[in-house]
């Protein structure tokens, strides 16, 4: 049973343009969060979904900041028009119900902005 | 206000030193609380989960522990493997978030 798995595990962008993060769950997960670790930071949580539902966003900033979860394929955290802020390592969650007893970690995509 | 704080920032061991790592928090309602182990370029690896005070687990070299306003993992006999960030993150009753710590580096030296 493959792990969470996140692509692409770097990212360079420029500022303005925009960032597509993804996050394929492990086989039978169907509630994805991400979490954002800025440098000498601890991990923030920015969002909770469950197959196309957002449950959760209150940890997303409010503009430029996206999530989605389709009924097929991954879940994407997308990010508009990057500024160097955004930089950090981004991770993905995912459990086969609610909560973080069953769930486990990607090994994240790490941002960086130009 | 922070809710969890982890202490120390950074330690460094000899191999064979045994030590523990702390971790405080300020939030009522706790419905659960995990210790993960992050390795450099890595995600975390989940290590524990404690509910209730007085709650004990091991693993390997490894012991957690809680209290109400403490968690401890205590390091025996260390190796140098265990070398890396030790994360402590808080879950909340009400949400489905974890509130993290900043964590604790950890080096031991052979």
């Amino acid at each position: 049973n493959a792990g969470v798995m996140q692509n692409p595990r770097h990212l360079v962008r420029r500022r303005g343009q925009e960032a597509r993060l993804r996050c394929s769950p492990m086989k039978g997960h169907s509630h994805v969060y991400w979490y954002r670790q800025l440098p000498e930071e601890g991990l923030k949580f920015m969002v909770y979904l469950q197959k196309e539902n957002i449950i959760d966003e209150s940890g997303m900033p409010k503009e430029r900041f996206s999530a989605e979860f389709p009924k097929e394929g991954p879940s994407i955290l997308r990010i508009q028009q990057v500024v160097r802020g955004d930089s950090a390592a981004y991770f993905c969650a995912s459990s086969p119900q609610a909560g973080y007893t069953e769930a486990f970690f990607g090994q994240g995509t790490r941002l960086t902005v130009v | 206000e922070d809710q969890v704080t982890q202490s120390p920032e950074a330690l460094r061991l000899q191999e064979g030193e045994s030590s523990s790592l702390n971790c405080s928090y300020t939030v009522s309602g706790l419905r659960g609380l995990f210790w993960y182990r992050q390795d450099p370029g890595k995600g975390p690896e989940f290590l524990f989960t404690l509910y209730s005070a007085g709650e004990e687990k091991e693993k390997e070299r490894l012991k957690a522990t809680l209290t109400k306003k403490e968690s401890f993992l205590h390091i025996t006999a260390p190796k140098p493997e265990d070398s890396a960030t030790y994360l402590c993150a808080l879950d909340q009753g009400g949400s489905e978030k974890l509130v993290f710590g900043k964590g604790t580096k950890l080096t031991v030296n052979p």
